[in-house]
């Protein structure tokens, strides 16, 4: 079956402008999370959706970065302003919920966001 | 809170002779481990995760990793390695409090097997 996909995978924008990045995660998968993965770092949490609901936001380094999940299934993240610092790789994950704590959390491609 | 240490940045082994790459966690509750690859322009594909039982748990690809409740550690381990081996490893863990938390990551290591 069809993985965790993410659009675009590649994102180019100038210093203050905005962007979204967009996750579509496993059909079903009621858990979505955002990560971000900066060079020769490991992946650092940004948020985690509960269904519609985000269930922990406190990785969110700053009110310029936003995520909904609306319907409770794709995932958009908004990164308002965007600052030099804010390149890096942003990874989605989904899990199912009957997987609790001790579920693998699957992950996209990435999309990687470069600001000039 | 938890954290993760990948004592190496980079590891290299020659094929066929077996791999270990080191990982030690701290969390204050019971840990949930658990090891990805990642590969070039890839997304991080699951290997194995440790929950509870037997200390040795065996992954995909031949990977397995040992629970070490004493030292803190999950090594990740391999008897022969392949030339297709070489990528970027991470450990995370989670502690065992209740819904579907987030993981916490190693910075990585970079594996390279040379033939």
């Amino acid at each position: 079956g069809a993985g965790v996909s993410q659009t675009p995978s590649n994102k180019v924008t100038e210093k203050g402008k905005y962007v979204e990045l967009r996750c579509d995660p496993i059909s079903g998968h009621t858990a979505l999370y955002w990560y971000r993965q900066s060079l020769g770092q490991g992946p650092e949490f940004l948020i985690y959706f509960q269904g519609t609901g985000a269930a922990d936001d406190s990785g969110l380094p700053n009110d310029r970065f936003f995520a909904v999940r609306p319907e409770g299934s794709v995932s958009t993240l908004k990164i308002q302003r965007t600052e030099r610092g804010d390149s890096a790789v942003y990874l989605c994950a989904s899990s199912p919920m009957t997987s609790g704590a001790l579920g693998e959390q699957f992950f996209g491609p990435g999309t990687r966001l470069t600001v000039l | 809170a938890q954290s993760v240490a990948q004592p190496e940045d980079q590891v290299n082994v020659a094929e066929g002779n077996p791999l270990t790459v080191k990982c030690t966690y701290s969390v204050s509750g019971n840990p949930y481990l658990f090891w990805y690859v990642q590969y070039p322009n890839r997304g991080l594909q699951f290997l194995l995760k440790y929950i509870t039982g037997d200390n040795l748990v065996k992954g995909s690809y031949g990977f397995e990793a040992e629970f070490n409740k004493s030292q803190t550690s999950f090594h990740l381990k391999k008897p022969s390695a392949l030339v297709s081996d070489s990528a970027l490893y991470f450990c995370a863990v989670r502690d065992d409090g209740s819904g579907n938390t987030p993981l916490v990551f190693g910075k990585g290591t970079r594996l390279s097997v040379i033939a």
